[in-house]
């Protein structure tokens, strides 16, 4: 089946630097990737949509230039968190829309804990 | 707009218990996906079963079964004979099939079996 990976896993970074998420679909080409943050005991909220090859959507209220978003490639999509503070930490996950299967394909990554120290 | 509620925050039951998590929804579209999603303590989003607003026949997978009811707007989880391994956060969520990138996920409902 269709599987994404998400790296790191856990990071732990100071405030002020970046930090960059990789979410790579292993086996399906992905057209669309998404990404999603999620804060403790809460539900998933919806930060950007990426498109191959072109500039990512975000989301109402997300700072594009805080959260930058790369999808250079149909299986890559990355997430910067740029000049990291402590109420950036969270738990980011990103999902993949099979291009073979749009109706059907979304898969998540296993998700990164970010902490901001 | 569109919107996923669960109001059951917090459920713990008892192995081998039935328990069921509630979800309803609001669209003003007329075709549309909901699915349930299972987060366990590691973090990943595992995919339980997708629904799409035409099927309203009930589905069963083992010990999961879902009631989809287009006339209350709600599609409902239920985990029969429940185990510890049942234990976490389970999220429905809601899309339409014109856009599945505006996909709504409900609050959660965090599921704590116990031995």
């Amino acid at each position: 089946g269709a599987v994404v990976s998400q790296h790191p896993s856990r990071v732990i970074c100071k405030s002020g630097t970046s930090v960059k998420i990789e979410c790579r679909s292993l086996d399906f080409q992905a057209t669309t990737m998404f990404w999603y943050r999620q804060f403790p005991k809460q539900s998933l909220m919806l930060m950007a949509t990426s498109n191959e090859g072109s500039k990512a959507t975000y989301e109402q209220g997300v700072e594009k230039d805080k959260f930058l978003i790369n999808h250079a490639s149909l299986t890559l999509s990355t997430l910067t968190v740029t000049s990291a503070h402590p109420e950036d930490s969270s738990f980011y996950i990103c999902s993949a829309r099979d291009r073979g299967r749009p109706v059907y394909g979304y898969t998540f990554g296993s998700g990164t804990r970010l902490t901001v120290v | 707009a569109q919107k996923v509620t669960q109001a059951q925050t917090e459920i713990s039951v008892v192995e081998k218990e039935d328990v069921t998590l509630d979800c309803v929804y609001e669209t003003r579209d007329t075709t549309y996906y909901l699915f349930w999603y299972k987060q366990p303590p590691s973090g990943e989003l595992v995919f339980l079963i997708r629904r799409n607003s035409f099927d309203e026949q009930n589905e069963i997978s083992g010990r999961y079964s879902w009631n989809f009811q287009k006339s209350t707007s709600s599609f409902n989880f239920t985990i029969t004979a429940s185990q510890v391994v049942d234990s976490a956060v389970y999220f429905c969520a809601l899309s339409p099939s014109y856009n599945n990138n505006d996909m709504r996920f409900g609050a959660g409902t965090r599921l704590t079996v116990k031995p």
